[in-house]
């Protein structure tokens, strides 16, 4: 059965520093990834996904995040956190049956330090 | 750009009312999924919903719950009789139902917050 392990419930960056959210899955089909992130008081909107074209995956607003098969992970990064970047950033994989459906990680809420 | 919709965005019910939460899929798309998240836990899947009747559904979504595409535009949960434990953050989400299923991007509403007093 697919899984999702963010760790670090929160994770505190100065602006310009690298940004780095862990992601470990646990899938016994190739699985297909995804990481979401959600503004305060908006909806989840998607960052990026992986669905095996290509292990490093490039996102919206400088994020991306590398698919490493031996470790099981899909960490998100960004080489310089803007204060704008703190919110609130999910991973999930899509379980493969009838449905399609997501199954989301606990969740990392970013915090950027001025 | 296109984008899902939904209302309201906070509801205050008593234990026990019925409740309906509304979304708007983008026009185009074809499957549609109902999500909670209680405060401070993860986001869990409800129900998902293709061609009129739903697909798959978590054991969450008991007796309980229903889901309705009424007019072609609408997609709606309906909560019978809230308890205190059904009070989360819901998400509706759609996708257009095109090229490999597994892959597709699941386009998110704002969320109705639901609070059961």
């Amino acid at each position: 059965a697919q899984s999702v392990t963010q760790l670090g419930s929160h994770v505190s960056v100065s602006e310009g520093a690298l940004v780095l959210l862990r992601c470990n899955y646990s899938s016994s089909v190739p699985p297909y990834l995804f990481w979401y992130v959600q503004y305060p008081n908006q909806g989840l909107q998607l960052l990026l996904k992986y669905t095996s074209a290509a292990t490093l995956v490039k996102g919206i607003n400088g994020f991306e995040a590398e698919f490493k098969k031996s470790e099981t992970s899909f960490h998100l990064t960004k080489p310089s956190a803007h204060m704008s970047d703190a919110a609130e950033y999910f991973c999930a994989v899509s379980k493969g049956d009838s449905s399609y459906k997501l199954i989301f990680g606990s969740g990392t809420r970013l915090l950027v330090r001025p | 750009e296109p984008e899902v919709t939904q209302t309201p965005s906070h509801q205050v019910t008593q234990m026990g009312q019925e409740v309906i939460l509304r979304c708007v899929p983008i026009s185009n798309h074809l499957y549609f999924y109902w999500y909670r998240q209680i405060l401070g836990q993860k986001v869990e899947f409800l129900v998902s919903f293709y061609n009129n009747e739903i697909s798959e559904k978590s054991e969450i979504f008991d007796d309980q719950f229903s889901v309705e595409r009424p007019d072609g535009s609408n997609f709606t949960l309906k909560i019978r009789s809230t308890k205190l434990e059904d009070s989360a953050m819901y998400f509706c989400a759609s996708t257009t139902g095109q090229g490999a299923r597994e892959e597709e991007t699941q386009y998110f509403g704002p969320g109705t917050r639901l609070l059961v007093l």
